[in-house]
């Protein structure tokens, strides 16, 4: 079947200009995380989703972040004014729950900010 | 924050070597997670250790997680080419929180032909 599915795989953007990132998971998998992955860095921890409940939004590293995610399903991270340092690869990830459920990764979308 | 400790963070060895990688934390983690990351692709899931002492093993690759829970490790035996790429481990831990993994900074593991 389908895995997690990401896009644009490659984004290049200008300083200050919006993005928007998609993200569309496997098929009633209820929980949706968001990570960064920065050159020699871990992955980052962004937001969870877990089905109708509030996300956890607690690793976003600024108010120009923001999540959402419609219907259950699909989700789009969006990135304001950005800045180099947001310079990232932002990885989605889903699983069948929480806990202990095993995360299913997408490939990721590369963004760069010249 | 809970921090993992990966290392060595670059490895390059022959086809055929045996090699070690850890992951060690101060910090308790009720389970440990062991991914492989290939360029230009997302991790993927290798193994989940719960039980301190547990040891997985998957073909020629034995996972460890420490008596008490703070560290692990995984060993390659007789490394392919097939198993380049970044090994990265997650710690999860319990309670309302558990969703939430810390991962390590990965080893990047090169095995020439």
């Amino acid at each position: 079947g389908a895995g997690v599915s990401q896009s644009p795989s490659n984004k290049v953007t200008e300083k200050g200009k919006d993005v928007e990132l998609r993200c569309d998971p496997i098929s009633g998998h209820t929980a949706l995380y968001w990570y960064r992955q920065s050159l020699g860095q871990g992955l980052e921890f962004l937001i969870y989703f877990q089905g109708n409940s509030a996300p956890d939004k607690s690793g976003l590293p600024s108010d120009r972040f923001s999540a959402e995610r419609t219907g259950g399903s699909v989700s789009t991270l969006t990135i304001q004014r950005t800045q180099q340092e947001d310079s990232a690869v932002y990885l989605c990830a889903s699983s069948l729950s929480s806990g202990s459920s095993p995360l299913h990764f997408g490939n990721g979308t590369r963004l760069t900010v010249t | 924050t809970q921090l993992l400790e990966q290392s060595p963070q670059f490895l390059s060895i022959q086809e055929g070597e045996n090699l070690t990688v850890y992951c060690n934390s101060s910090s308790v983690f009720s389970s440990l997670q062991w991914y492989r990351q290939e360029p230009g692709e997302g991790p993927v899931l290798l193994v989940t250790v719960v039980t301190g002492g547990e040891v997985k093993k998957l073909k020629r690759l034995t996972f460890q997680f420490g008596d008490a829970r703070k560290d692990s490790s995984l060993h390659i035996t007789a490394a392919q080419p097939g198993d380049t790429g970044l090994y990265l481990c997650a710690g999860g831990r319990s309670g309302g929180s558990n969703y939430k993994l810390t991962f390590g900074k990965g080893t990047l593991l090169t095995v020439n032909p």
